[in-house]
């Protein structure tokens, strides 16, 4: 049961366009929600996060939106570059106990920002 | 600071051999977390720590075991290795109930 699914394996954007990457999740009991970034031979890497109680949270060229009734968030990136080709997660979070989340992640999506 | 690290960066193992992941962390955070990456299925969580002394299953725990005798440690162990264990393993720690960091992986062939 795939509580979170990034539904495309991979996306293809000109480089100064708008990069759109999307996410749906089941449980409504997550109460966070994250995107990771991931370069081939590294770990994942924080990108931005919301919390449930907002509905856009902005750092920089990343955007991210969250629509609670629809399940469904999405990071937007603006203006794409080269150096934004790269594997994103997304990821839920519940916490479990004791303050410890549980992060929950999607299959995640591929990135190419072509020149 | 180093942040997160895991030893090895690399490792084949022939069925039913055994071997231990380590990971160690330099930023004083309580909680840690194992985790397996295969295509197309994500990061999936295998077993994570609270505290010192303290260790819980996550989704996909079996066939692993995990120790925490020290804050900055934590070891991930496979007793009995299989082919379906060949995967890319990720351990994380973190402060808060938020935000984890992430070590760069040991990519696991058992053959």
């Amino acid at each position: 049961d795939q509580q979170v699914k990034q539904n495309s394996p991979s996306l293809s954007v000109q480089e100064g366009r708008i990069s759109i990457l999307n996410c749906d999740y089941t449980n409504s009991m997550f109460d966070y929600f994250l995107w990771y970034k991931k370069y081939p031979a590294e770990g994942p890497t924080f990108l931005i996060s919301i919390s449930s109680i907002k509905d856009k949270n902005e750092d920089g060229r990343f955007t991210v939106f969250l629509n609670k009734s629809a399940k469904h968030l999405s990071l937007h990136i603006v203006p794409s570059q080269p150096g934004d080709s790269a594997v994103y997660f997304c990821a839920a979070s519940a916490l479990i106990i004791q303050g410890a989340q549980k992060l929950v992640f999607g299959q995640g999506t591929r990135l190419t920002i072509n020149p | 600071n180093a942040g997160v690290t895991q030893t090895p960066k690399f490792r084949v193992l022939k069925t039913g051999q055994s071997m231990t992941l380590l990971c160690a962390q330099d930023m004083n955070h309580e909680y840690m977390y194992w985790y397996r990456q295969d295509p197309g299925m994500g990061l999936r969580l295998i077993h994570y720590s609270v505290g010192e002394g303290t260790t819980a299953k996550g989704e996909v725990p079996d066939g692993y075991n995990v120790s925490r005798l020290k804050k900055q440690n934590f070891l991930l162990g496979l007793e009995s290795a299989a082919p379906s264990q060949t995967s890319v393993y990720f351990c994380a720690s973190s402060y808060s109930s938020q935000r984890e960091f992430f070590g760069p992986g040991t990519r696991l062939t058992v053959l």
